[in-house]
This record gives structure tokens, sequence and C-alpha cells, in this order.
């Protein structure tokens, strides 16, 4: 079953603007990831955040975790058109290597 | 990054047929590969575990004798749908992990989208 529930399900935003997705879970994890996906591709890892951190950087990347709450956000600041996909956060089940994608968000860029 | 080569990139069949997807580990070994599905506008749900020498491990709800995994060396793995009808047509992705990376992350093939007529 799904673990992850994000919010908002779609955003539209124009270039230059920041976007902010949010993910949330159930249950402990060891890490946290983010996804990005074109549409009709693959996925893409773009950050990876661990239990015992609360705040990690990748270029216009910002994750956040506050294991607390169980839930996470993405922003990604001066948003581009080519930003445009969706974007799922997952979360690993308990000791194993398979990850749970939450429900996404579809981000569109107008230029 | 490592690659994951993932074959057909789309497939349409007739009701009843079987088909078969492959997903491969380019430059890298994969004792353990994941099949993934995916309806439009959907998140991904996890269907199985593919296991290099061994059993796939499937996910709750999954029928076993409908999606036959088959991880015969550590670069490819195969999904076969056998006996596909319409309700099977569905985006599938494969991925895996590079045990050489720190992190814990996935590469994943392009997907295969199916259609069944």
């Amino acid at each position: 079953s799904q673990q992850g529930e994000e919010d908002p399900q779609a955003l539209s935003i124009q270039e230059g603007e920041n976007a902010t997705m949010n993910c949330s879970y159930k249950t402990s994890i060891n890490n946290l990831q983010w996804y990005r996906q074109n549409s009709g591709r693959g996925l893409v890892h773009l950050i990876l955040i661990r239990s015992n951190e609360r705040e990690k950087h990748s270029g216009r990347l910002r994750v956040t975790l506050d294991t607390s709450k169980k839930s996470s956000s993405l922003l990604i600041t001066a948003s581009r058109a080519a930003d445009t996909a969706s974007y799922f956060c997952a979360t690993d089940r308990g000791n194993t290597d398979k990850l749970i994608f939450g429900t996404g968000t579809r981000l569109q860029v107008f230029p | 990054g490592a690659v994951v080569s993932q074959h057909p990139s789309w497939v349409i069949c007739k009701s009843g047929t079987s088909v078969k997807i492959e997903c491969r580990s380019l430059d890298f070994q994969a004792t353990t590969m994941f099949w993934y599905r995916q309806f439009p506008k959907q998140s991904l749900m996890l269907m199985a575990t593919s296991n290099e020498g061994s059993k796939a491990t499937y996910e709750q709800g999954v029928e076993k004798d409908k999606f036959l995994i088959n991880h015969a060396s550590l670069t490819l793995s195969t999904l076969t749908v056998t006996s596909a009808h319409p309700e099977d047509s569905s985006f599938y992705i494969c991925s895996a992990r590079d045990l050489r990376e720190i992190d814990e992350k996935l590469f994943f093939g392009s997907g295969t989208q199916l259609s069944v007529l």
C-alpha cells in the first residue's frame, strides 16, 4: 500500500517563482527520498534525507524532514519551465530495499 | 550514475497474449530489482521484488501466475504479463539499486507502456 500522501496534487506557477511540495508518511523510516518523473518516463532520483537529518540542499532544491510530524517538504527555488514534471516522495519499508511512493505532485511551470 | 535499460518502451497486444518486458542494469550488477506499475496520473505501486537466482517476492494482491518474474542473471530481470487483458494495460517500470552508491537510491528504467486491445 502507498505510504506517502503528497499535497498539493497539482501546482501551477510562473517561472522564477518557488514551488513547495509536501509529503506525509505513516511509519518510521530510515530515509526519505524525492524523485522526479517527466511524463511517460522513468523516475530520476533528486535527493535523499536521512531520518537524523532535518534539512538538506542540492542546487535549487531544499528538502526538510520532520520525523515527529512524519512529514517532509521539497522546495524548488527560482523554478524554470524545464522543472515541469511530477514529483514523488518515497520512503523505505522497514529494513528493506523496498521504496514506497507517495501520491505525487504534478508541477507545471509556465514560461 | 548507473543506467537501467528497459525494453520495449511500448507494446500493443491482443487480449489473451503474453508480453515480456526486459530490465537490464547496464553498468552494474543488481541482485535485486523492483517492478512497479503506474496508472495515468497516479503513483507507482510496487508489484514485486525480483531476486537473482531465487523466486520473486510479490506484494499483496499481485497475482504471481499473472505476472511472471525471472531474474536469471545479475544484470537482467524480466516481467511477463501472461494472458493479458485490457485491465492489465498500464505503465510498468523497473528499478534497481547500485550497491556501489552510498545512498540507497533507485535507478529506474524508462518504463513500458502496455496497451491490451
